[in-house]
């Protein structure tokens, strides 16, 4: 069954340091790739996406992610994090078809 | 635009008792998802409307079921809540039937079932 990982269920950072988000999913086989963020009670928005074309994505608030297709992963970067990005972060992949899985999420915690 | 708008925001109910929830959108899209989240598990799909008329089930789509109304409107439905429903549920809608599209999710309805 296809699925996807985020080992991490928590990062705890400092604040202007850089950090990774690791997503793994288990086919490369035409793969849609999502990372959503969800602020304390509130839905979920989308951060970046990927379809095709280029392997790094640029997304919102300083965000990116890089489609590894040998490695099957989608890793979220941000090279200096804010008080604001506290947040959970959810990896969900699409096999070409109509429905997404997500991840379990991962919360970054972001320490002044 | 509002969105994608949920009634109730939060709701308590004993177990056995019925209730629905209400979804609506305003972006005209096609496609609109159902999803619960619970902690340490991510979201997982209840059921999903690929287009007005059609609706199908998802991961977990039992205890539960839907009506989408119209474009507009996809309703949940529990007819006889247990304990283990007891969770936050979201409601999403997508421009297209393929999830290459991005999903707009709504606000939020957190339920109880004691």
């Amino acid at each position: 069954a296809q699925s996807v990982t985020q080992l991490d269920s928590q990062v705890p950072v400092f604040e202007e340091a850089p950090v990774e988000l690791r997503c793994n999913y288990s086919s490369s086989v035409s793969v849609y790739l999502f990372w959503y963020v969800q602020y304390p009670n509130q839905g979920l928005q989308l951060l970046l996406k990927y379809l095709s074309g280029s392997t790094l994505v640029k997304g919102i608030n300083g965000f990116e992610a890089e489609f590894n297709k040998s490695q099957t992963s989608f890793h979220l970067r941000k090279p200096s994090v804010h008080i604001s990005d506290t947040a959970e972060y959810f990896c969900a992949v699409s096999w070409n078809t109509d429905k997404l899985i997500f991840g379990t999420g991962t919360r970054l915690q972001v320490f002044p | 635009n509002a969105g994608v708008t949920q009634t109730p925001k939060f709701q308590v109910l004993k177990t056995g008792q019925s209730m629905t929830l209400q979804c609506a959108q305003d972006m005209n899209h096609n496609s609109m998802y159902w999803y619960r989240q619970d902690p340490g598990m991510g979201l997982r799909l209840i059921y999903y409307s690929a287009s007005e008329g059609t609706t199908d089930k998802g991961e977990v789509p039992n205890g539960y079921n839907v009506s989408r109304l119209n474009k507009r409107e996809f309703s949940l439905r529990l007819e006889s809540a247990a304990p283990s429903q007891t969770s936050v549920y979201f409601c999403a809608s997508s421009e297209g039937g393929l999830a290459n599209y991005e999903q707009y999710f709504g606000p939020g309805t957190r339920l109880t079932v004691t």
